[in-house]
């Protein structure tokens, strides 16, 4: 099976635009964490989706938001880009709920200019 | 908020010695996970304890838990340069989401 997959790698953005992240899960997982990964922060849950719906988000501004698709796939938005958003962002896909055993996907590499 | 505790925050040993990293936490749990990172790339799964479990292996990894002291450990026996990366304790404690320890960093020397 092919794993999770994130799209872009790495994207340079600057202060004030918007930025769309994808996340393709493994086949058959329904359920689709994001996190936020940063040295100071360390990994900071953002929202999970399950057959899309949010199912739980964490303590983030409105300017993160998320979705689901019927196919899974999932896409993250940020708006109004700040510089202390620069950060990796994983995705991580589990057969049901997100406390089961996560499958990780490469991350998405944000630097804020 | 970050709720599982790793320590040591850095590890460094020779390749063929035994690697111990700890996890605290506070409040109940149904289960427990580590996670490995190599090099700000995404995490990968090492194990699941659950609650009602004392002891896991998983080839040269081993997991206890002791719920009355609400921690964790993992031993890595015989390290290989290979196992240099960030690992991360993942607890549930009560919750529907995974909160992650801000890791412990090894470093394996040939």
């Amino acid at each position: 099976k092919a794993g999770v997959t994130q799209t872009p790698r790495y994207l340079i953005k600057t202060r004030g635009q918007q930025v769309t992240l994808s996340c393709s899960p493994i086949s058959g997982h329904r359920s689709v964490s994001w996190y936020q990964q940063t040295p100071g922060q360390g990994l900071q849950f953002l929202f999970e989706y399950f057959s899309e719906t949010q199912r739980n988000k964490g303590n983030f501004p409105g300017r993160f938001s998320g979705r689901q698709f019927s196919n899974s796939r999932s896409e993250m938005n940020v708006s109004t880009l700040e510089l202390g958003d620069s950060a990796l962002y994983l995705c991580a896909s589990s057969l049901s709920a997100g406390t089961e055993t996560q499958y990780f996907g490469p991350g998405t590499r944000l630097l804020v200019l | 908020s970050q709720q599982g505790e790793e320590d040591p925050q850095a590890l460094s040993i020779q390749e063929g010695e035994n690697a111990t990293m700890n996890c605290s936490y506070k409040t109940s749990i149904n289960n427990l996970q580590w996670y490995r990172q190599n090099s700000g790339r995404g995490l990968v799964h090492l194990i699941l304890i659950r609650s009602n479990e004392r002891e896991k292996h998983s080839g040269r990894l081993r997991v206890t838990l002791d719920t009355s002291k609400k921690s964790s450990s993992l031993l890595i026996t015989a390290s290989r340069a290979a196992d240099t990366a960030s690992y991360f304790c993942a607890t549930d404690e009560g919750y529907s989401t995974l909160t992650f320890g801000k890791g412990t960093m090894l470093l394996v020397s040939p």
